[in-house]
Order: structure tokens, then sequence, then C-alpha cells
């Protein structure tokens, strides 16, 4: 089986400064891993994914994550916050025991401040 | 392009009423899922359809839900009779293909609220 964990409820980063939002995951098998946004009374919205291509993955809106397997870790960052960021931030993992389910953390709420 | 799009945003019921969710997915998409999110908890998946037919409704908590997607377009989810621990957020998403690390377009969501 596999599960996510996010290891911070809530960030709150000035503007302008770095995002670190953690995510460990486990997977019994290779996982696709996701991190998806959600606004305020909006869907939630892919930000990026890895699928066992490069380990670095580039997303939307100047966010990145790595693939670190020997840490079971994906964590989501961005080098600089905008005050649009601020959002609910889901790491999500699937895989070959989940089929097409996906498999959510709870969920990082990012605030930033100006 | 509509997205994936749900209605109502918003619906408060009492203990023992029905309540009908409805996703409307992007057009051409065959894979239409349900998910929902109970308050303080992680997001779960309920079911997952191919057209007309459920693929896997492994997630459904109980047999007070029923889901159905006639015609393969959209879909309802319907709960009878609705419980308190039933309240939270039902997310619909849906794709072209399903498989190990295909996207899923989420709708925003249908909050349910049950006194």
């Amino acid at each position: 089986a596999q599960s996510v964990t996010q290891l911070d409820s809530h960030v709150s980063v000035s503007e302008g400064t770095p995002v670190l939002l953690r995510c460990n995951y486990s997977s019994s098998y290779s996982p696709s891993l996701f991190w998806y946004v959600q606004h305020p009374n909006k869907g939630l919205q892919l930000l990026l994914k890895y699928t066992s291509a490069a380990t670095l993955v580039k997303g939307i809106n100047g966010f990145e994550a790595e693939f670190k397997k020997s840490e079971t870790s994906f964590h989501l960052t961005k080098p600089s916050a905008h005050m649009s960021d601020a959002a609910e931030y889901f790491c999500v993992v699937s895989d070959l025991y989940s089929g097409y389910a996906l498999n959510f953390g709870k969920g990082t709420s990012l605030l930033v401040t100006p | 392009e509509a997205g994936v799009t749900q209605f109502p945003s918003h619906s408060v019921i009492e203990k023992g009423q029905t309540v009908t969710l409805r996703c409307d997915p992007i057009s051409g998409h065959d894979n239409l899922y349900w998910y929902r999110r109970v308050m303080g908890k992680e997001i779960k998946f309920l079911l997952h359809f191919v057209k007309e037919s459920k693929q896997d409704e492994s997630g459904m908590p109980n047999n007070r839900f029923l889901a159905e997607r006639t015609g393969g377009t959209y879909s309802t989810l319907k709960v009878q009779p609705a419980e308190l621990e039933d309240s939270g957020v039902y997310f619909c998403a849906s794709s072209q293909l399903a498989g190990l690390g295909y996207e899923q377009y989420f709708g925003p969501g249908t909050r349910l609220t049950v006194t």
C-alpha cells in the first residue's frame, strides 16, 4: 500500500522568499508523484508530476520538485514566493497497487505575507 | 475548453434527506472519478467510471452512496439517506486516458453539509 505524508499543515513565508513544502511517501511499487494546488473556490490544478523520468521536475508558475528515492521524498520548492501562490497544496501518489486512484496527502496551506 | 463542472457548489440538507450531486466532465473524457474530503482528513478516492461502466468503486463508503453515469457523459452521486459524517467536499475529476501518471482534471467541488 502507498501513503503520503505532508509534514507541515501550514507554512507561512514572506513575499519574495523561498518556498519549501515537504512531502514524504511510501510505495511498494514504482510510484508516480504529483503536486496539485487548490486556490479558494477553484478546482485542484496540477502543478507538476514525476513519472520515472528526470528526478528534478519543473512545473508551472516557477515551482519544481525533486524525487529522492533514497529519502522517499518529493518536496516542492519555489525560489521566490508571490502573493498569488497563497493556496492549499497537495502531494499525491499513485502506483500499480492503487490503480487509477490518486492517494492524497492532507494538504499544506501556504500563506504569503507582504 | 470548458473544465470539469460540478453542481451545486454548496448543499445543506438535514440528516435523513437525499442529495444528488452532479458532475460534467471535460468533453471527450471517458474517465470520470469521484473523490471526497471529509473535514480534517485527506481527499479520498470513491470510484472511477470508464464511459458508463464502473471500473473501480472500492472507495465507496457504504450502500447509501449511489453513483451513475448513464450515457457515459455526466455523472451523478446520490446520498440516501444522508448522515452527519457525509459532510465534506465532493470532488469530481476526469481524464482522457487512465493509468499511471496521467493527469486527472478536477472540478471545484461540491460542499455538502448535513445537519
